[in-house]
């Protein structure tokens, strides 16, 4: 059974750093075709990708904020970290750790709950 | 295109067919077979019901269906059920620089 949780701070100050942490189960980053990604939802906006990790180390950003992302995989402890630089309040939104693999084509079968992170002063 | 176009809320009686549409562009949804949809019971961890415009995952309700006509897919639910009550999202492929481009989303409610 495939199972994945976000974690790390439910606020965070304008221009700090926002690290997030994915642990999951079921699965091996380090089996081929494997990747796990972020997704976000600000308040009564629609789901925007951010990131991807593949098995191979590969990474893959959303072009608008590749700038600030940075994404990284432990395979020993079954998890990764997603860092976002210079938060910002319209970044608030709940963000999803997601599983996928390349012979899924484009979409994402397993989700975590979600962490909501609020940017505020 | 930021995100695909779906009607904010739907609504059916148990039992009812209701249909969510998902429209893109000839950029998306009109160029790939690659649309998939999620449900999201609030709270809960989203989930796939349909991949690849018309396939459902293991154990995924055959209630569930989808379609794709030019640049709009859809999500049928036949014989509404109580528990269809979330919310649902639609996603594409696209060719421009973001390869995933997902909906507005769409909260259906059983009367």
């Amino acid at each position: 059974q495939i199972t994945l949780k976000e974690s790390g701070p439910t606020l965070v100050k304008p221009t700090q750093t926002l690290t997030l942490t994915c642990t999951f189960s079921g699965f091996s980053l380090s089996t081929s075709g494997v990747a796990v990604g972020w997704i976000r939802q600000p308040p009564g906006k629609a789901l925007e990708w951010l990131a991807l990790i593949y098995w191979d180390d590969d990474k893959r950003y959303s072009p608008s904020l590749k700038s600030r992302l940075t994404i990284t995989k432990d395979t020993s402890k079954n998890q990764v970290v997603l860092t976002m630089t210079n938060m910002d309040p319209v970044d608030t939104a709940r963000y999803y750790c997601v599983h996928t693999t390349t012979a899924q084509r484009y979409n994402f079968d397993y989700w975590g709950q979600g962490t909501l992170v609020t940017v505020s002063s | 295109q930021s995100a695909l176009t779906q009607p904010a809320s739907v609504s059916g009686s148990p039992g009812q067919s209701i249909t969510i549409s998902c429209t893109g562009t000839s950029g998306d949804v009109g160029a790939y077979t690659y649309v998939s949809w999620y449900q999201h019971h609030p709270g809960k961890a989203p989930k796939l019901i349909i991949y690849e415009v018309n396939n459902r995952p293991s154990g995924v309700s055959n209630r569930f269906s989808g379609s794709k006509s030019g640049n709009t897919a859809s999500l049928t639910i036949s014989g509404l059920q109580a528990e269809d009550e979330a919310d649902y999202y639609c996603s594409s492929y696209t060719s421009s620089s973001t390869p995933y481009l997902f909906g507005t989303g769409t909260e259906v409610t059983v009367l």
